[in-house]
């Protein structure tokens, strides 16, 4: 039972370079999320795609793109990695209640 | 807009002891649902209940408990004999029926940081 997969796990970036974090579901589900943890902030979403083929904005899209390959994938790009944007990023899916996340993905941005 | 609040930071215990973490809400939907997530040291983050508007029967699962009240817009959880184990940061999250054609986007509080003692 794989669930939702995120890779990497950990990551490294210098200011500036870009990266594309991705993200697999098997359970068939219509929707798809982005998060970033932040300390003492909680979860916030960044972008979510409500079926294949849509992508909306959410809290805190800037510096940041998605693309919805296809029913069961959902990256997530920064095109130019900023200090401000190191954090712990979740994955996560549904289609009915509740959401189900991946492990995250910790980047740092130096 | 919706909002999550979760007034306290971070609490301690001494194991076996009872502990309450609080959540209230604001929303304008007639139409939510409420979550509990349990986030281990590990990193992971894991369900534990769903509640949604419409139903505020209380529930007790093993040591764990939940508190929804309309009337005060809180959804408390309770641990009763609180274990090393149930250290973790809590998350309190809302999501609204109307958040997004077919999604169910979650708004999350800042959560609670527990630590059992033992």
């Amino acid at each position: 039972n794989a669930g939702v997969t995120q890779t990497p796990k950990f990551q490294v970036l210098k200011t500036g370079q870009s990266m594309t974090l991705q993200c697999a579901q098997d359970m068939n589900h219509n929707s798809m999320y982005w998060y970033r943890q932040d300390p003492g902030m909680g979860l916030r979403l960044i972008y979510y795609s409500a079926s294949e083929g849509t992508t909306d904005k959410g809290e805190v899209p800037n510096g940041y793109n998605v693309s919805r390959l296809n029913k069961r994938e959902f990256s997530l790009r920064l095109e130019s990695a900023a200090p401000s944007q190191t954090s712990v990023y979740f994955c996560a899916s549904n289609s009915h209640q509740p959401q189900h996340f991946g492990d995250g993905t910790r980047l740092s941005i130096l | 807009a919706q909002k999550v609040t979760q007034a306290q930071t971070e609490i301690s215990v001494v194991e076996k002891e009872d502990v309450t973490l609080d959540c209230v809400y604001e929303t304008r939907d007639t139409t939510y649902y409420l979550f509990w997530y349990k986030q281990p040291p590990s990193g992971e983050l894991v369900f534990l209940i769903r509640r949604n508007s419409f139903d505020e029967q209380n529930e007790i699962s093993g040591r764990y408990s939940w508190n929804f009240q309309k009337s005060t817009s809180s959804f408390n959880f309770t641990i009763t004999a609180s274990q090393v184990v149930d250290s973790a940061v809590y998350f309190c999250a809302l999501s609204e029926a109307s958040s997004g054609a077919g999604s169910y986007q979650l708004t999350f509080g800042k959560g609670t940081k527990l630590s059992v003692i033992p």
